[in-house]
This record gives C-alpha cells, sequence and structure tokens, in this order.
C-alpha cells in the first residue's frame, strides 16, 4: 500500500510569491491534516480536511489556505510569501469511519521543505 | 487549548542501554489520545506506540514502553536495550477523541552511543 505522498519535495521561492503544495494521502484515507515544522516554533497544526470540507484551523493568518478533492488528495496555498514561511511542510492523512472518532493513527508523508529566499 | 511539554531537548545513551523520555500535558478533556512519534534525519515522522486515555494499562510495543499517568498528566517513553537505529528526534503528541489535530512537544533529540 502506497504511503502519503507529498510534492514537491524541495521548493525554493521569493519573497511575495505563492506556492502550492501537494498531498495525495493513503488509500481509503480520507481525513488530510497540515502541519509546519520550524525549528522555532516546532510543529504547528496548520488545518485539516475531510471529504473536502474543513473541519479544523490552526491559528495561522488567512495568506495559508487549503482544499480537498472528492478523491482526498489535498493541496495547500501560501500566498505573499514571507522569509519566516521557510519550513518543513508535513501532510497526514486518517482513515475516518462513521460514529465516534477512532484512535486511528497519522500516517505522515516526507514533507515538502520549502525556502523563502 | 492542549499544551504539550517535553522538558529535555537532548538525550544521550549507550547502546543496549536504556532511556526515558518524558512528556506533561495540560488538558481539560478526560478523553483522549497520547503518541510518540520518532522523526529520523529523513523527516519522515514515524508512529512509536500511542496510549488511550481510558485505559489503565500501559502501551508496550517491543523495546518501547510508556508510563501513563492520567491524574499527574505525563506520558513518558522508555526505550529499552537501545540500537543506533533508534537515533532520531522524538515528539510526544496529544489529541482529543474528538478531532484529529495534532499537538506537539518540541521534541526530544536521542543520541545513541556505539
Amino acid at each position: 500500500k502506497a504511503g502519503v505522498t507529498q510534492t514537491p519535495r524541495y521548493l525554493i521561492k521569493t519573497r511575495g510569491q505563492q506556492v502550492t503544495l501537494s498531498c495525495s494521502p493513503i488509500s481509503g484515507h480520507r481525513s488530510v491534516s497540515w502541519y509546519q515544522q520550524t525549528p522555532g516554533q516546532g510543529l504547528q497544526f496548520l488545518f485539516e480536511y475531510f471529504s473536502e470540507t474543513q473541519r479544523n484551523k490552526g491559528n495561522f493568518p488567512g495568506r495559508f489556505s487549503g482544499r480537498q478533492f472528492s478523491n482526498s488528495r489535498s493541496e495547500m496555498n501560501v500566498s505573499t510569501l514571507e522569509l519566516g514561511d521557510s519550513a518543513l511542510y508535513l501532510c497526514a492523512s486518517s482513515l475516518v469511519r462513521a460514529g465516534r472518532e477512532p484512535n486511528f493513527e497519522a500516517f505522515f508523508g516526507q514533507g515538502t521543505r520549502l525556502t523563502v529566499v | 487549548a492542549q499544551t504539550v511539554t517535553q522538558s529535555q531537548p537532548e538525550m544521550s545513551v549507550q547502546e543496549a542501554e536504556t532511556v526515558t523520555l518524558s512528556c506533561t500535558y495540560d488538558t481539560s478533556e478526560s478523553d483522549y489520545y497520547l503518541f510518540w512519534y520518532k522523526q529520523p534525519p529523513s523527516r519522515q515522522m514515524i508512529l512509536v506506540i500511542r496510549q488511550e486515555a481510558y485505559k489503565q494499562q500501559n502501551a508496550t510495543e517491543n523495546r518501547f514502553s510508556v508510563n501513563f499517568q492520567k491524574a499527574a498528566k505525563s506520558f513518558s517513553l522508555k526505550i529499552s536495550d537501545s540500537q543506533l537505529g533508534d537515533a532520531a528526534m522524538y515528539f510526544c503528541a496529544y489529541r482529543s477523541a474528538y478531532d484529529y489535530k495534532l499537538s506537539f512537544g518540541a521534541g526530544t533529540t536521542v543520541t545513541v552511543r556505539a
């Protein structure tokens, strides 16, 4: 079974530009979450999508947005890039079933390393 | 909001010895899950072990075990018979039973000496 796939793996952008990162979850996984990892702030939750709807959002400015498609693939977009947006962006997918949320683990991709210059 | 605290930035252990990583968390919820994730230099986050808050029995996965103290809101990870491949950053994480957001601690870097 293929794991979580994030593309691209590395990206260099200039301040002011925008960027789109992609995440393909494990087949059958319907929940996709995004995290930002930096040396200073650690791992911070960006947002979570399920069935094309954003269910939860972290404390990030509106420049950070995302979406999920009908096949559960997700994209996140960062507009007007700032130097501080340089980070490793991790995507995680989880299996979801009806009823009480189970404790299914989150499977992570290898991340996209974004460098803003 | 839930906060997760890992007070040990770095830990060093001799190969074949045991090391314990500490983690405390703050929550007002009674139903939640706790995890330890390992992040090696490849940056791939790998689940090491998980604990359901409603279970009193401590979780164990091969050489990895936890000491879950719900009243004290403490969740430590013990790595027994440490191996060179255990060298990585370890993150403690909290998740409510009602959503999929993970709250992470700052991480502990584990170095294994040959």
